[in-house]
């Protein structure tokens, strides 16, 4: 069974700063779909950032970016210039890309403080 | 429309009520999802719906019941619930089995029970 292990429980950063959120899985298979969502107050889950296996090539989307390591199975996230507006839980999720069920196995999650 | 749709938003229900939560989407999505989410922590995966077929039950107690009428819509009826299963339940689509991986939450329904 895969694994996500997410070992920040809170980070905080400052208005315009730069922050790098950690995310790590245990897999087997070679081809899954890794994802950063985000969950304010507000409750819905947001898709911040996807990135599939099979592309070397990291995902970027505006202010948000990640580093991914496939051999080390490290998936981080990195967001640039922070705003107040980005102070949530994050959570890393990843799904297998031939698991029937299309399932998100979540990480444990990190909530993001961002000070003015 | 690219929303899921969750009614209602907040619920208070004894232990002895019957209620039932609602989700609609539609995108044409063929899987929908019910999570479960304790405060501070990730989703749990309860039931996986896929083409309107009950696909994964992950153990769910049976005073838990999904219903998946057609494509659009998913109902999770509620009976003699535990205070314990007080939580933020969320409805999820995605596109059928495949390379797509597109996964969309509805805000959810902060359940109470008392």
């Amino acid at each position: 069974a895969q694994t996500v292990t997410q070992s920040q429980p809170e980070m905080s950063v400052q208005e315009a700063e730069t922050v790098t959120l950690s995310c790590t899985y245990d897999t087997s298979e070679s081809d899954y779909y890794l994802f950063w969502y985000k969950q304010p107050p507000s409750r819905q889950m947001i898709l911040v950032i996807r990135q599939e296996a099979y592309k070397q090539q990291n995902a970027t989307e505006n202010r948000f970016s990640v580093n991914f390591q496939k051999a080390a199975k490290s998936f981080s996230l990195k967001i640039s210039d922070s705003q107040l507006g980005d102070a949530a839980m994050y959570f890393c999720a990843y799904r297998s890309a031939h698991n029937a069920g299309n399932m998100l196995t979540f990480g444990g999650g990190t909530r993001l403080m961002v000070k003015p | 429309d690219t929303e899921v749709t969750q009614t209602p938003k907040h619920l208070v229900m004894g232990m002895t009520n019957k209620k039932s939560l609602k989700c609609e989407q539609h995108m044409g999505h063929r899987a929908m999802y019910w999570y479960k989410q304790k405060a501070k922590k990730p989703p749990e995966l309860m039931f996986v719906y896929s083409y309107e077929k009950l696909s994964i039950n992950e153990s769910v107690p049976s005073r838990f019941s999904p219903e998946c009428p057609n494509s659009s819509l998913l109902n999770l009826h509620l009976h003699a619930l535990q205070p314990e299963d007080s939580a933020l339940y969320l409805c999820a689509s995605s596109p059928s089995a495949g390379r797509t991986y597109g996964y969309t939450f509805g805000s959810g329904t902060r359940l109470t029970v008392v």
